[in-house]
């Protein structure tokens, strides 16, 4: 079945610093989600990519759709404390649930 | 947005009890519903796929005599844990699609319920 790889598992970063959280999925998607969950919390829906090769910009974040429709990275500039959490992508083959990835944690030093 | 609550927040009960959790999507309509687990600091796994008027679609490896689906109208979802053992503690996350939403794929996710079964 479809499968969505999600890296780094942790990252540690210090306040300002950048981070970068990779998806690769084993089947071409539809379209692929991300999502942040903060700590004790459920997720969030963060943003929805759908074309090849899009890029998508959220503030300090930003979102990018490989031309295979098979990979995504989500992007933060300059990292904040508000950012800490954990961000999963999700994959969308059409007509099947999401599958997700196993999340990348972010905690930021400040 | 789209807003979906979950009820009980929170539930501790003894083993061999039942225990139900519903879902409801609070201003939009959702003809699909989706359950998920989640144990600490791992992933959201799918447990089954609810949909209105009709069986839910169960995933690998979950018992459906155990996980009770009932998706009984557009915007309520109940999950019954049947004979709760202290393994079936857990996170347990509904999400809804918004039929009307431009994004029809996005899933709006519930609060969550934890289940600690003594």
């Amino acid at each position: 079945g479809q499968q969505v790889m999600q890296i780094p598992q942790y990252q540690h970063v210090q306040e300002g610093e950048d981070f970068t959280t990779y998806c690769n999925s084993s089947t071409t998607l539809s379209n692929i989600q991300w999502y942040k969950q903060r700590p004790g919390g459920h997720p969030v829906f963060l943003i929805q990519l759908v074309k090849s090769g899009e890029v998508k910009k959220q503030k300090r974040l930003t979102f990018q759709f490989g031309e295979a429709k098979k990979n995504s990275s989500l992007h933060i500039t300059a990292t904040q404390t508000t950012d800490v959490g954990t961000y999963f992508c999700a994959g969308d083959s059409g007509n099947t649930p999401l599958v997700f990835g196993k999340g990348t944690r972010l905690s930021v030093i400040a | 947005g789209a807003v979906v609550s979950q009820h009980p927040s929170w539930v501790i009960c003894k083993s061999g009890t039942s225990v139900k959790i519903e879902c409801r999507s609070l201003d939009f309509q959702a003809t699909t519903m989706f359950w998920y687990r989640q144990f600490p600091k791992q992933s959201l796994m799918l447990m089954a796929t609810s949909n209105e008027g009709s069986k839910a679609t169960y995933e690998q490896g979950v018992e459906k005599d155990k996980f009770l689906i009932n998706h009984a109208s557009l915007t309520l979802s109940t999950l019954t844990v049947t004979s709760a053992h202290p393994e079936d503690s857990s996170f347990y996350i509904c999400s809804a699609r918004d039929l009307k939403a431009a994004l029809q794929e996005t899933q709006y996710f519930g609060p969550g319920t934890r289940l600690l079964v003594l």
